[in-house]
């Protein structure tokens, strides 16, 4: 199956500054999906992100905010940007593993403490 | 919209007893369903998907898991627990290859020795 490596696995950030969320897959594939778990609580899905176009948003997350990148189809990046302590969380991003229909793999995620 | 919900915030078993977790779902079509589990400080693992045939679904760990469309229901099923069963598990449903998943709001189980 696929394999996600994810960085950075945490890190405290002070409050107004961005962080930049990084996820490397050993195989193609054509959609990474950004996940976002608030302290507590399930997964939330912030945006699906495609080669060579711009990444779709679910309702309450903006670009602005979450800036999404996907150069190739072995990487993304996910920007949190001017962050506030609201946006403590762990972020994940995911595959749909190409040998494996329905097979969604997850990266370690990131833990973000916003200080 | 599809949605999950899971019931049961919290599940207390004791080591070797039997576990069942609820997962009730909305989805107009066919769903695909998943269950997986997050131990403390690591990611998601797949434990067992269903989306197509046989209603009884195996996964790994020893769980297995049955979609009853009448019911709406795909739960979660282990007949002896170990304590490294002591996880947050999430039952999770996808329209379709490809496309999102949408989360219920999980199930944490505590293991007893």
């Amino acid at each position: 199956s696929a394999v996600i490596s994810q960085k950075p696995s945490r890190d405290i950030c002070q409050r107004g500054t961005s962080l930049t969320i990084q996820c490397q897959v050993d195989s193609q594939v054509t959609m990474m999906f950004w996940y976002r778990q608030q302290p507590g609580q399930s997964l939330t899905l912030i945006a699906t992100a495609n080669q060579g176009s711009e990444a779709t948003y679910e309702s309450g997350f903006v670009i602005d905010k979450f800036p999404i990148s996907r150069p190739n189809l072995t990487f993304s990046t996910l920007t949190v940007s001017n962050m506030s302590p609201e946006d403590s969380s762990i972020y994940l991003c995911s595959v749909e593993d190409p040998d494996r229909p329905y097979g969604y793999t997850f990266g370690s995620g990131t833990r973000l403490t916003v200080v | 919209a599809q949605s999950v919900t899971q019931p049961d915030i919290h599940i207390t078993v004791s080591e070797g007893a039997s576990l069942e977790l609820r997962c009730n779902y909305s989805y107009g079509a066919t769903p695909y369903l998943f269950w997986y589990v997050q131990s403390p400080g690591q990611g998601l693992q797949l434990l067992l998907k269903y989306f197509s045939g046989d209603t009884l679904v195996q996964g790994i760990k020893g769980f297995e898991a049955e979609f009853k469309r009448s019911q709406s229901s795909f739960n979660l099923r282990k007949p002896s627990v170990h304590w490294s069963d002591a996880a947050e598990y999430f039952c999770a449903v996808g329209e379709a290859a490809g496309n999102k998943l949408t989360f219920g709001g999980g199930t944490r189980v505590l293991v007893k020795p």
